[in-house]
């Protein structure tokens, strides 16, 4: 079958740096997605991965290693804003979106 | 442009009865989606549809039909609601079905059935 982990639930403080990670297992691999989700709100794009390696976005990086079925999504100098959960989704063979059950990150001051 | 949009945005329903879900966009997209969303799992496929006048099932399609009779509108029946259907459920849309295939959210419906 089909499988997506990633933790249910982080906790870091305002100002600080957060890894959430990311693992796959799936019917072929055609890239990565991270999205954020705000409690109440619909699911909004984060970053894209299909190649190894560090995309940078600001404040965001997300890593990809297709070897290890491995992702995590970097976030620094966190803001009480980014208090949201983190949904990772992957692209497979048949190019549908297979999604994570997200992380729920809690930011304190 | 408004995006993707949903409506209703809450419904409360007594189990039998049945309602329809309109998602619209204004983006030109030949993809759309249906996703229900439950505590503790993923977004979980409903149904989507690859063009105007097609639709397909997906992961979750039982006790739910569709319809795309226009490219913008994405229609979600629930013929006979069940408790098992409370729920929240997104639309999506996206302009590729390949491995690049960003999708666009609604803002979702909540969806509860007594």
């Amino acid at each position: 079958g089909q499988n997506i982990d990633q933790p249910t639930e982080m906790t870091a403080t305002e100002g600080a740096i957060v890894q959430i990670n990311c693992t796959y297992q799936t019917s072929g691999f055609n890239g990565l997605f991270w999205y954020q989700q705000h409690a109440g709100e619909a699911p909004t794009f984060l970053s894209y991965n299909v190649l190894d390696g560090l995309e940078e976005k600001g404040r965001f990086s997300s890593f990809l290693s297709r070897s290890k079925g491995y992702s995590y999504l970097l976030l620094k100098e966190l803001q009480m804003k980014d208090s949201a959960s983190y949904l990772c989704a992957v692209t497979d063979s048949n190019y549908q979106l297979i999604w994570g059950a997200g992380t729920k990150l809690i930011i304190k001051p | 442009n408004a995006g993707v949009t949903q409506t209703p945005k809450f419904r409360v329903l007594k189990t039998g009865q049945s309602m329809t879900l309109l998602c619209a966009q204004d983006m030109n997209h030949e993809y759309m989606y249906w996703y229900r969303q439950d505590p503790g799992m993923g977004l979980r496929l409903i149904h989507y549809s690859v063009g105007e006048g097609t639709t397909a099932k997906g992961e979750v399609p039982d006790g739910y039909n569709v319809s795309r009779l226009k490219k913008q509108n994405f229609l979600l029946g629930l013929e006979s609601a069940a408790p098992s259907q409370t729920s929240v459920y997104f639309c999506a849309s996206s302009s590729s079905d390949r491995s690049y295939n960003e999708q666009f959210f609604g803002p979702g419906t909540r969806l509860t059935v007594l």
